[in-house]
């Protein structure tokens, strides 16, 4: 079963805009992780937040996490055509061991 | 990080037969696990494969269904068997890989 719902399902926006996309979990989790698909192949890993961290950067994302309302957000800036794609949030849970759960995922469509 | 190659990339199947498919990672690893994701969702875990040990499966996936090998370190194979048209989805092999886990490129089962 999912831990995670996203919002939103999807998202249009314009090339150069920003797009946020949000996670929210259920249960304590070790650390949330993001991952990007494109067209239906294999998963990219994005960017790893602890579950000790706020915020973290990498290029134009911006992860942030909330463990008080478990939720994270996913931020890309300055989007381009190329950041077309579904975007998945994925948890390690507290005393799961190492299997991931994933958010049921958020289409993005970049337009130029 | 490691690198997977997965195979096939795609099939089309005759109900009641079975695929196997194939996951070959470039380093030793202790666990690889196994995923299905059904057209416009998410990913749902099937199994986790140990070398020299059975796979541990999640709820709702049995081994007669999807049976799993791990011979050695490196490699595993699912096979999916008696397939049905409900079996057609994306099934993806991962590892876990420093920050993160990595994903082979998915083999798109179609079953007529």
């Amino acid at each position: 079963s999912q831990q995670g719902e996203e919002d939103p399902q999807a998202l249009s926006i314009q090339e150069g805009e920003n797009a946020t996309m949000n996670c929210s979990y259920k249960t304590s989790i070790n650390n949330l992780q993001w991952y990007r698909q494109n067209s239906g192949r294999g998963l990219v890993h994005l960017i790893l937040i602890r579950s000790n961290e706020r915020e973290k950067h990498s290029g134009r994302l911006r992860v942030t996490l909330d463990t008080s309302k478990k939720s994270s957000s996913l931020l890309i800036t300055a989007s381009r055509a190329a950041d077309t794609a579904s975007y998945f949030c994925a948890t390690k849970l507290t005393g799961g061991g190492n299997k991931l759960t994933f958010g049921t995922g958020t289409q993005l469509k970049v337009e130029l | 990080s490691a690198v997977i190659s997965q195979k096939p990339s795609r099939d089309i199947c005759q109900r009641g037969t079975s695929l196997t498919i194939q996951c070959q990672v470039d380093s030793q690893v202790t666990m690889m696990f196994w995923y299905r994701q059904q057209p416009g969702q998410s990913l749902t875990l099937i199994a986790t494969a140990n070398q020299g040990s059975e796979a541990t499966y999640e709820s709702g996936f049995v081994i007669d269904k999807f049976p799993i090998s791990r011979p050695n370190l490196t490699f595993s194979t699912l096979t999916v068997s008696n397939m049905s048209p409900e079996d057609s989805s994306i099934y993806l092999c991962s590892v876990e890989a420093g920050y993160g886990y990595t994903f082979g490129s998915g083999t798109r089962l179609t079953v007529v």
